[in-house]
């Protein structure tokens, strides 16, 4: 149970190109899902938390307008990178909590590697 | 501030036991997460403890002292495929999870 699905696995694009991720839950629903980056070596960065039907929080220093994320069901939600530039290259990581109590366990996708060229 | 302390690798012998300690510093606590994330891949879950004491789940155990701001997790019976980096994910008052570098265990024949 909790199946995270995340797509696609990668994605090679030009500079300036706009990238769509998709994360769905198969298996449950998710009131809330997040959205990770993670650079090589280094720990999970949280870009944003998405709760359905509602606007994204993002962290301090990701930009709402660049990162566009959308959670429009209970078992979708998006990340849009707007305009990507080589920076943008990383591996973006989401993941979902059933609901409940807020101390779930979070069920990751399996992730997106970006290259930007 | 927040902040985790872990090895940032261990190297143990395939069949053996290892014991991987966290430490940490939270605004307020709701318990801690271990996973576990092979290379290039996304992180899986392995255990939860909120309470003091230690969980066991099949070959992976972990342990929690609170008052200590401290946690291990236990893996025994190693196989080579339990070669990854595990994370230390403690839960603030805000049910957000502090995410460190976790420990990059490699396991040899």
């Amino acid at each position: 149970g909790a199946v995270v699905s995340q797509h696609p696995s990668w994605v090679i694009c030009k500079s300036g190109t706009s990238v769509k991720i998709e994360c769905r839950s198969l298996d449950f629903q998710a009131t809330t899902m997040f959205w990770y980056r993670q650079f090589p070596k280094q720990s999970l960065m949280l870009m944003a938390t998405s709760n359905e039907g509602s606007k994204a929080t993002y962290e301090q220093g990701v930009e709402k307008d660049k990162f566009l994320i959308n959670h429009a069901s209970l078992t979708l939600s998006t990340l849009t990178v707007t305009s990507a530039h080589p920076e943008d290259s990383s591996f973006y990581i989401c993941s979902a909590i059933t609901t409940g109590a807020d101390n779930q366990p979070q069920h990751f996708g399996d992730g997106t590697r970006l290259s930007i060229l | 501030g927040q902040n985790i302390d872990q090895p940032t690798e261990m190297t143990a012998t395939e069949g053996a036991i290892v014991q991987i300690n966290c430490t940490y510093q939270t605004s307020g606590f709701n318990g801690l997460f271990w996973y576990q994330q092979h290379a290039g891949e996304a992180p899986t879950f392995l255990s939860y403890n909120v309470l003091d004491g230690l969980e066991e789940k099949g070959r992976f155990s972990s342990f929690l002292s609170r008052s200590k701001g401290y946690s291990y997790l236990l893996l025994k019976e190693l196989q080579m495929k339990d070669s990854a980096s595990y994370l230390c994910a403690p839960m603030d008052s805000n049910y957000q999870l502090i995410w460190g570098a976790g420990t990059k265990l490699i396991i040899k024949p």
